[in-house]
């Protein structure tokens, strides 16, 4: 399976936008970029995903770089219920539907 | 609508005990998966239903481990000769069909069971 590669941890104030990056060096041309997050004691959520698109939602926007090597999960104004774990996944075609979660990036938000 | 539920929350047992996990996933959904989070990790995948049947079960650890999912809808997850080692959250999680165009429909997580083997 392709792996991610995501920073353990990150900060940000309330209110500013936040980028998370994840480098997939190791992509498939036909892989989705799916992210999810995990709020403190509870299962984890969708957030977003995209093939070679960048995408906007109402929670998020993914930015994918042209060679699909990196992508980016931007928090437009960060709010403190946005302190989670965050989980960049790779989905690769030939998956059965299972997700492979990594260690995430930790997000901190500040007052 | 009603989430995906799972009982017990928390589930505290004793070395060499059996313990059964239980997963109501939303109406309709086809897929449930399990996976086991331990502490300060992502949630590993377990195994996967799509209707009654075991799509995936790659991720069981080993024979200790075994889930059904008779109709269709709620699914059991259990665990024999429980050991210490086993401690962690467990997750289900549901989806609408699985795979959707190729891809990984979006799953729905419940809350998790913590347990806690001592």
């Amino acid at each position: 399976d392709a792996k991610t590669t995501q920073p353990n941890s990150m900060e940000s104030n309330e209110e500013e936008p936040v980028h998370l990056p994840c480098n997939h060096s190791t992509i498939s041309g036909t892989d989705y970029i799916h992210w999810y997050r995990q709020l403190p004691s509870q299962g984890p959520e969708y957030v977003i995903h995209g093939l070679t698109s960048n995408v906007n939602n109402r929670m998020a926007s993914l930015a994918i770089a042209e060679d699909r090597k990196s992508s980016t999960l931007i928090l437009h104004r960060a709010t403190l219920r946005d302190a989670a774990v965050y989980y960049c996944i790779l989905d690769a075609s030939s998956n059965t539907g299972k997700l492979i979660f990594g260690q995430g990036t930790t997000l901190q938000v500040k007052p | 609508g009603a989430g995906v539920s799972q009982t017990p929350s928390n589930k505290v047992t004793e070395k060499g005990k059996y313990v059964e996990l239980r997963c109501d996933p939303i109406s309709g959904h086809t897929a449930l998966y399990w996976y086991r989070q331990s502490l300060g990790q992502g949630p590993e995948f377990l195994i996967y239903f799509q209707g009654t049947g075991a799509a995936d079960d790659s991720g069981l650890p080993n024979d200790r481990f075994f889930a059904v999912r008779p109709e269709g809808s709620v699914s059991t997850l259990k665990i024999q000769r429980t050991e210490r080692g086993d401690s962690a959250v467990y997750l289900c999680a549901s989806s609408p069909q699985g795979l959707y165009g190729g891809i990984t429909d979006t799953q729905y997580f419940g809350p998790g069971t913590r347990l806690t083997v001592l």
